[in-house]
């Protein structure tokens, strides 16, 4: 059964770069597509972005600009990098397995890791 | 972008009903339609993918249907783990979005 395990900073500075990395475990990066998704507190589920293992990437035209995905087989993890953060970026991240090669069903979750943009 | 937009916000039911939550795609969205659980302080639980199939392990009391730009999630037979929010969320294009949520109370 896969596992996944979001890390983070938990606090991030106004104007820094905001870095999560996804563990996963019981699957392959190779397999899929994987994806974050991100919610504020109290509210609904924005998508942030995929990566493959190949490198591809596609990310939400929204965020686009700010957004760098990437992956490391070797380790079995992908990662998120967010610049340039304000107190809109506070929320929590999740990272998910795409069950649809890309287009988005996501079957399998981290447990997600709240992220505080904050001074 | 596509979007999604679920109706009511929120309801509320007893043990043993059956309910209908309804999402409208904003174009056609064909059936790239999947449904969502969240439960508090939790991650999102895929449901319902495709419109209408039912993810492994799902209870059959869940079910889905519409096609289009008109979707429904039905609950029959109420159980007290199903009180919840539920997302539905478009696959057709990207960006995917997802609709605002529905909650479901006791």
């Amino acid at each position: 059964q896969v596992q996944l395990q979001e890390s983070g900073p938990g606090l991030v500075k106004p104007s820094e770069t905001l870095s999560l990395t996804c563990t996963v475990s019981g699957d392959s990066i190779s397999n899929f597509y994987w994806s974050w998704i991100r919610q504020p507190p109290g509210k609904g589920l924005e998508w942030i972005g995929y990566i493959y293992y190949t490198g591809s990437t596609r990310s939400n035209p929204s965020l686009k600009s700010r957004v760098s995905l990437s992956a490391e087989t070797s380790k079995n993890q992908f990662s998120l990098r967010l610049s340039s953060v304000s107190a809109a970026d506070t929320a929590v991240y999740f990272c998910a397995r795409d069950a649809g090669t890309g287009i988005g069903i996501f079957d399998s979750w981290g447990q997600g890791t709240m992220i505080t943009v904050s001074s | 972008d596509i979007q999604m937009t679920q109706s009511p916000s929120s309801l509320s039911a007893f043990v043993g009903d059956r309910v209908t939550i309804t999402c409208r795609a904003s174009q056609n969205i064909i059936i790239y339609l999947n449904w969502y659980k969240q439960n508090p302080g939790k991650a999102p639980n895929l449901l319902i993918y495709a419109a209408s199939s039912l993810q492994s392990g799902v209870p059959s009391r869940f079910s889905g249907s519409g096609s289009g730009t008109d979707f429904t999630l039905t609950i029959s037979n109420l159980q007290p783990e199903d009180f919840a929010t539920y997302y539905c969320q478009q696959s057709h294009r990207p960006p995917i979005t997802f609709g605002q949520g529905t909650r479901l109370e006791i």
